[in-house]
């Protein structure tokens, strides 16, 4: 099985700061990632899609890049909304099968 | 507009069952597939599994082949996740969520609102 290494697993930020994330793959999975964003009691929501793609209505501030095994997900900057918890998703369509990263937790400093 | 909602949370005691539904609409649902996904109380997401809505095909995660069934009623565009012999740390909110797959690319645009069920004796 696929293995996904998120880090970090919590940041702290300032309004109006660039945020990284990063997910590395255990193996090659091409462009095959998908990054969410959760907020506290709600269910979580697509933001980016292989790798890089922005889902419409997501603010331009949210930007993912990568392909292979390393990933990256950016928030350009940080704005007070934005407190939530993010997943990366590995995914496999033969058959569908699905791996989340274990989420960073961001919070406003 | 697109909507996915679930049946209301669950109390149960462990070794039994619980069936959780995921009602559709704003779409046509047999051209989509349906993953459930579940969370424990303080943890990250946790696939469970997919049903294609057009033929009921499914993948189980393998921690809960033998535990888990998921269908689909098509006439009322319905999912149903059915977990057996709970434990304790079934506990969890559950998900259901669209998939949308166009040749390789996949994602989960769409979730319902969650399902809390609780397992205790």
């Amino acid at each position: 099985d696929i293995q996904m290494t998120q880090s970090p697993s919590s940041l702290s930020a300032s309004v109006g700061d660039r945020v990284t994330i990063t997910c590395q793959a255990s193996q090659d999975i091409s462009n095959y990632l998908n990054w969410y964003q959760q907020k506290p009691g709600k269910a979580p929501k697509l933001l980016i899609y292989d790798a890089s793609n922005l889902e419409t209505g997501v603010p331009s501030r949210f930007s993912g890049s990568g392909s292979g095994t390393d990933f990256t997900f950016t928030i350009s900057s940080l704005q007070p909304e934005d407190i939530a918890t993010y997943y990366c998703q590995q995914y496999d369509n033969l058959p569908p099968l699905y791996t989340f990263g274990q989420g960073t937790k961001l919070e406003i400093k | 507009q697109v909507q996915l909602v679930q049946s209301g949370a669950e109390v149960k005691k462990p070794g039994a069952s619980v069936k959780v539904s995921c009602k559709a609409s704003g779409y046509t649902f047999t051209s989509y597939g349906i993953s459930w996904v579940r969370q424990a109380p303080g943890q990250g997401l946790e696939w469970m599994g997919w049903i294609s809505a057009y033929n009921g095909n499914t993948n189980y995660a393998q921690k809960l082949q033998g535990r888990v069934t998921m269908t689909t009623d098509t006439s009322t565009s319905t999912a149903y996740m059915e977990l057996r012999s709970l434990r304790s740390d079934d506990t969890a909110v559950y998900y259901c969520a669209r998939g949308t797959i166009f040749g390789t690319s996949s994602r989960f645009d769409y979730w319902g609102q969650g399902t809390l069920v609780t397992v205790s004796s």
